[in-house]
């Protein structure tokens, strides 16, 4: 799975727009964008995955480049309970592919 | 729809000695996985389990083995304890035909003494 590039942290204002950027400069042809988040103490919530095309769901925004070499998770209005770890994570959709974290990116959403 | 559940929450045990952490996957799902996740770092793969069979191993000595049930339930076993296993042990099930995503569960934090 091709490797990713996330900042180490990022703070947003509360109903502000979250844009957490990710870079995978050697994503494949056949590997999807996926983004999971994990909030304190829990086990980590997929968010949304794409090709590439941008994708939408209730969640957030994924955007990415024309090239696939880098992404951005968007999610609109951003709330004290969006506080969590963000992880990009890039690797072939199959059913059974384990997951490679990297540190990702621990995002703080202030008052 | 329970989600994945994971058993115990928490457990404290001392260095040598023997552990076994149980996961109940997602209904509909075939595939668990299970992750170790040190403080302040992401998680890290283990293994796999689908057909009551490890398919895929990460880098992780012979010390964690594990299990699959017919039910599709998991167990990890951790032998031989030491202080560096202390850590969040998670377990994520999918199901390869659905092609589903992971899902996790909330967590086992083991403390070794």
């Amino acid at each position: 799975d091709a490797k990713t590039t996330q900042p180490t942290s990022m703070d947003c204002a509360e109903g502000r727009a979250a844009n957490l950027p990710c870079n995978h400069s050697t994503i494949s042809g056949n590997e999807y964008v996926y983004w999971y988040r994990q909030i304190h103490s829990q086990g980590p919530q997929y968010i949304i995955h794409g090709l590439k095309n941008n994708e939408t769901n209730e969640m957030a925004s994924l955007i990415i480049t024309e090239d696939r070499k880098s992404s951005t998770l968007i999610l609109p209005h951003a709330t004290l309970r969006d506080t969590a770890v963000y992880y990009c994570i890039v690797r072939v959709a199959t059913g059974r592919r384990a997951l490679t974290f990297g540190s990702g990116t621990r995002l703080q959403v202030q008052p | 729809d329970a989600g994945v559940t994971q058993s115990p929450t928490h457990l404290i045990k001392t260095r040598g000695q023997q552990v076994t952490l149980r996961c109940s996957p997602k209904s509909g799902h075939d595939t668990v996985s299970w992750y170790q996740q040190a403080l302040g770092q992401g998680p890290q793969f283990i293994f796999q389990y689908y057909e009551e069979e490890e398919r895929q191993r990460g880098n992780f000595p012979d010390r964690f083995s594990g299990h699959q049930f017919p039910n599709y339930s998991s167990e990890l076993n951790v032998n031989a304890l030491l202080l560096g296993d202390s850590a969040l042990y998670l377990c994520a099930s999918s199901s390869a035909a659905l092609n589903t995503e992971a899902f996790f569960g909330q967590g086992t934090r083991l403390t070794v003494v």
